[in-house]
């Protein structure tokens, strides 16, 4: 079945600088991929997404890169700020597929 | 508008009681989950209803009874739990079943098993 990991279990960056959060995924056959950012008693919040024929799509400061080589997913944040501070989860799904599998979440800590 | 609601957002409930909770969304999303959320853990999927039908059961005890009573509702029955049910019940909902669009997750519902 499919396994998704995250590389870092905590990140922990100053206010402004660019964070990274990585991601890695087993099934080649997977070919939509999802952030999530989970703030403290809420529920998952979408972020972005990026489909298997892409490898890069940005958002409003952030970016997801996706390489299929290595089956690893990342999600890039520009000028991070207090209120970024959050569990971040990466997930995947197979074409076709109704179910998400979610990675074990990087927890980002943005000092001020 | 992408809002999922879920109600109750807090219940404590006996091993011996009946429960039910409650989700509902309306942005026409034909697709709607219910998944578990353990402290520190992410989200593990327990049914997935696409089009008002269950189309995924991932195993989950019997004490735990979906229901979909129209394509904006989603209901999730609980009878004699155990205490290691106690956990963060999420709601979430996508414009279809076929796993290729985003799914809008409700604040969820904190339950604790007494």
């Amino acid at each position: 079945g499919e396994s998704v990991g995250l590389h870092l279990p905590t990140l922990s960056v100053q206010e402004g600088d660019n964070s990274i959060i990585n991601c890695a995924y087993s099934n080649s056959a997977s070919d939509y991929f999802i952030w999530y950012k989970q703030e403290s008693g809420k529920g998952p919040q979408f972020i972005i997404d990026i489909r298997s024929n892409m490898d890069k799509r940005q958002g409003q400061r952030v970016t997801v890169l996706l390489n299929k080589t290595v089956k690893h997913l990342s999600l890039q944040i520009a000028a991070t700020q207090p209120g970024d501070s959050a569990v971040y989860f990466c997930a995947c799904a197979q074409g076709g597929s109704e179910k998400l599998v979610f990675g074990k979440g990087t927890k980002l800590t943005v000092n001020p | 508008d992408t809002e999922v609601t879920q109600t109750p957002k807090h219940l404590v409930m006996g091993m011996t009681n009946k429960k039910s909770l409650k989700c509902e969304q309306h942005m026409g999303h034909r697709a709607m989950y219910w998944y578990k959320q353990k402290a520190k853990k992410p989200p593990e999927l327990m049914f997935v209803y696409s089009y008002e039908k269950l189309s995924i059961n991932e195993s989950v005890p019997s004490r735990f009874s979906p229901e979909c009573p129209n394509s904006s509702l989603l209901n999730l029955h609980l009878h004699a739990l155990q205490p290691e049910d106690s956990a963060l019940y999420l709601c979430a909902s996508s414009q279809s079943g076929t796993g290729l669009y985003e799914q809008y997750f409700g604040p969820g519902t904190r339950l604790t098993v007494t």
